[in-house]
C-alpha cells in the first residue's frame, strides 16, 4: 500500500539554524500539506500546496517558513532561522481527494 | 478558536465492549469529517470518514455517526480490541479539493484485556 514517507525521523538543531524537512507524498496525489504538533497539543495546519503553489497557509506559517516541490517526488518544508518554539513533530500529508494521508513525522528539537 | 472539540481526553473500555468517541464542531461550513488513529511518535493513520450528506458510515468494526443539527459526530468501535488503544483524533474540513483539516485535541482510548 502506498504511503507518505518523511526524512529525517529526528532532527536536533541550534536556534537560528536553517532546517529542511523532506517528504515523499503518495505518487498519484496532487495536494500536499504540512502540519505540526507541539508536545501535548493538537495537530495544527501549516500550509497546503497544489499545482506548484501555496493554496492556503496558517498564521503560524510566517516568513521563516517556505515549501517547495523541487522535483516530481519530493516536497520540502524549510525553516530559515529556527526558534525554540519551533520544536514539534512535523507531519507531511498528501491527498487525491478529501482524505489526507499522513507520513510518520519528523521530530524537530531546537536547542 | 476551537472549531473542533473532543471533550474527553481519555476513555477506558473493556475488551469486547463498545468504545464511543465523541467530537463536536462549531463551524457549519464543515462538510467532511474524518477520524484518525495515532500511536506515540507516529503519524495519524486514517480510519474512516463521512460526508455531511450522510448520517452514518460503516467500515468493519468502525462506524461514524454524524448529527448535523447538533454539530456532533461519534466513532463507535465494536468490539473493542487491545490493539485499538491509541489516541483518536477527529478532523473536519470544507470540501474544496485540498482544504485544510482542523483537528480536535484527541481522545486517548485504552482497551483493557
Amino acid at each position: 500500500e502506498p504511503e507518505v514517507t518523511q526524512t529525517p525521523s529526528h532532527q536536533v538543531t541550534q536556534m537560528g539554524q536553517e532546517v529542511i524537512l523532506r517528504c515523499v507524498p503518495i505518487s498519484n496525489h496532487l495536494y500536499f500539506y504540512w502540519y505540526r504538533q507541539i508536545l501535548g497539543q493538537k495537530v495544527e495546519f501549516l500550509v497546503s500546496f497544489y499545482n506548484n503553489e501555496i493554496s492556503e497557509k496558517s498564521e503560524i506559517f510566517d516568513d521563516q517558513f517556505s515549501v517547495e516541490r523541487p522535483d516530481g517526488s519530493n516536497f520540502t518544508l524549510k525553516i530559515r532561522s529556527t526558534k525554540l518554539e519551533d520544536s514539534a513533530m512535523y507531519f507531511c500529508a498528501s491527498s487525491a481527494t478529501e482524505t489526507q494521508y499522513f507520513g510518520p513525522g519528523t521530530r524537530l528539537l531546537v536547542l | 478558536d476551537q472549531q473542533v472539540k473532543q471533550n474527553s481526553p481519555s476513555l477506558s473500555v473493556q475488551e469486547g465492549r463498545i468504545s464511543i468517541l465523541n467530537c463536536d464542531y462549531t463551524n457549519s461550513m464543515f462538510d467532511y469529517f474524518l477520524w484518525y488513529k495515532k500511536y506515540p511518535a507516529e503519524g495519524p493513520t486514517f480510519l474512516i470518514s463521512i460526508s455531511s450528506i450522510k448520517d452514518k458510515n460503516e467500515d468493519g468494526r468502525f462506524t461514524v455517526f454524524l448529527n448535523k443539527s447538533a454539530k456532533h459526530l461519534s466513532l463507535h468501535i465494536v468490539p473493542s480490541q487491545p490493539g485499538d488503544s491509541a489516541v483518536y483524533f477527529c478532523a473536519a474540513t470544507v470540501y474544496n479539493q485540498g482544504g485544510k483539516l482542523i483537528f480536535g485535541q484527541g481522545t486517548e482510548l485504552s482497551v483493557k484485556p
